[in-house]
């Protein structure tokens, strides 16, 4: 069964701090991405990686970073914590050679900056 | 401070009606679409996707049609059940594994 798996399901942090939220994938495939899902907006994404070392921007790059050091493991780094950063984050990840382009999703992390 | 979202619109449907959960897409280059299902405290889940080429899909107890005149898409939930109640939404791209744009969802709440 196909697995998304994020390490925390609730975070609270305070202004200031660097947050590292981390996403692993147990499916082999190439691409992973990270989103914000915020009431009412939808998700917006934040960053996406189509191979390991690669990183490309999404619609809302601002603020945050990310690493992908491995092929299963995408991570996602806010610097330093803002409280416009309160938000549930999702991580997914699809497969490039899969006929559908459906993304698999994590349970999402909600995070709480004070 | 403490920002507010946007109120998700709610559909409220009866056990055993169907359901339809409207979405307008506005990328004419749009060429495959997706519907997800979020269940309280999960990740979205896939339901049902269907290409531009197509114009309805049909799966287990859902079909999607797609009228790419008027850049809108439909998710018609059959005999509606109580495990049904969730957040539905589209997502839209271009035709490849890639960005995806999504829609900000419908809330379907099944009373008894």
């Amino acid at each position: 069964d196909v697995k998304v798996t994020q390490s925390s399901r609730y975070l609270v942090k305070r202004t200031g701090e660097k947050v590292f939220l981390e996403c692993v994938q147990d499916m082999d495939h190439e691409n992973m991405f990270w989103y914000r899902q915020d009431p009412g907006l939808g998700l917006r994404l934040i960053y996406f990686s189509y191979d390991v070392k690669m990183k490309e921007k999404g619609d809302i790059p601002e603020g945050y970073s990310v690493s992908r050091e491995k092929k299963e493991r995408f991570s996602l780094i806010l610097e330093s914590a803002s409280t416009n950063q309160t938000s549930m984050y999702l991580c997914a990840s699809t497969d490039t050679d899969s006929l559908s382009y459906e993304q698999y999703f994590g349970p999402g992390t909600r995070l709480t900056v004070t | 401070g403490e920002s507010v979202g946007l109120h998700l619109p709610t559909l409220s449907v009866q056990e055993g009606d169907n359901s339809i959960i409207n979405c307008a897409y506005s990328n004419s280059a749009s060429d495959y679409f997706i519907w997800y299902k979020q269940e309280s405290g999960k990740g979205p889940q896939f339901i049902i996707d269907i290409r531009s080429n197509m114009d309805k899909r049909q799966g287990q107890r859902v079909t999607v049609l797609l009228n790419k005149t008027v850049k809108h898409l439909s998710l018609q939930i059959a005999a509606t059940q109580p495990g049904d109640s969730a957040v539905y939404f589209c997502a839209e791209n271009e035709g490849s594994w890639g960005k995806f744009q999504f829609g900000a969802g419908t809330q379907v709440v099944v009373t008894p």
